[in-house]
């Protein structure tokens, strides 16, 4: 089945870039989204590329993607305090399903003053 | 996300209680998701209906049930036969695959 994995946690220190990585196995992947949740809300779509997509640029966030590795990244530039929380790659396809979305596990993301 | 509203935020059950949720939104979207989060895992998907009066089993629905009797609500009961009902629950709008998702603020469930 598709699966989504993501590193637990990553900590960096403020001014500093962070990159989260996220690796799947569905191929057919088309649509590729980033999410943001702070603690005790939901989740806030940060980003989204598509399959057909090498990279994507929107202010701060980088989003790349790789398709030979099946590999997404976002990368956060001058990260600052108030970027620390989750992070979730997803991804929907439809082939997977006409309303299925599969989330990763989450990337906690720490901030260091 | 504006629109999309769960209540309430925080909600306790007590042993062989049901307890419903709420989600309501006024963004006129036709497809409605529910989710469940534990710690350290990603979305679970509980229900999803795509249009009133239809919804459809997802990943774990065994201990839950929804209705939905309106464009706007998609209500999500938590069974006595849910066991572990204990998790963090999402209300999202989106779909179909090609158009991205958005999210409640999300119902905290615990057991007394």
């Amino acid at each position: 089945g598709e699966d989504v994995e993501q590193s637990l946690f990553l900590s960096v220190r403020e001014g500093d870039s962070s990159v989260i990585n996220c690796t799947y196995t569905d191929s057919s992947s088309t649509y590729l989204y980033w999410y943001k949740q702070e603690p005790g809300a939901g989740l806030q779509l940060l980003t989204y590329i598509f399959s057909n997509m090498d990279m994507k640029q929107d202010q701060r966030l980088t989003v790349l993607l790789n398709k030979k590795d099946k590999h997404l990244s976002l990368r956060i530039a001058d990260t600052q305090t108030g970027d620390s929380a989750i992070y979730f790659c997803a991804f929907s396809s439809p082939t997977s399903g006409t309303y299925k979305y599969i989330f990763g596990t989450g990337t906690r993301l720490k901030v260091l003053a | 996300d504006g629109g999309i509203t769960q209540s309430p935020k925080y909600l306790f059950r007590k042993e062989g209680q049901n307890v419903t949720l709420s989600c309501e939104q006024n963004l006129n979207h036709d497809a409605m998701y529910w989710y469940r989060q534990d710690p350290g895992q990603g979305l679970r998907l509980i229900y999803y209906s795509q249009i009133v009066n239809d919804f459809q089993k997802g990943d774990i629905a065994e201990g839950y049930s929804v209705s939905r009797e309106k464009k706007e609500s998609f209500p999500l009961t938590v069974t006595s036969a849910q066991k572990n009902p204990t998790a963090f629950y999402l209300c999202a709008i989106g779909g179909p695959y090609n158009q991205p998702q958005h999210f409640g603020d999300g119902t905290r469930l615990s057991i007394l």
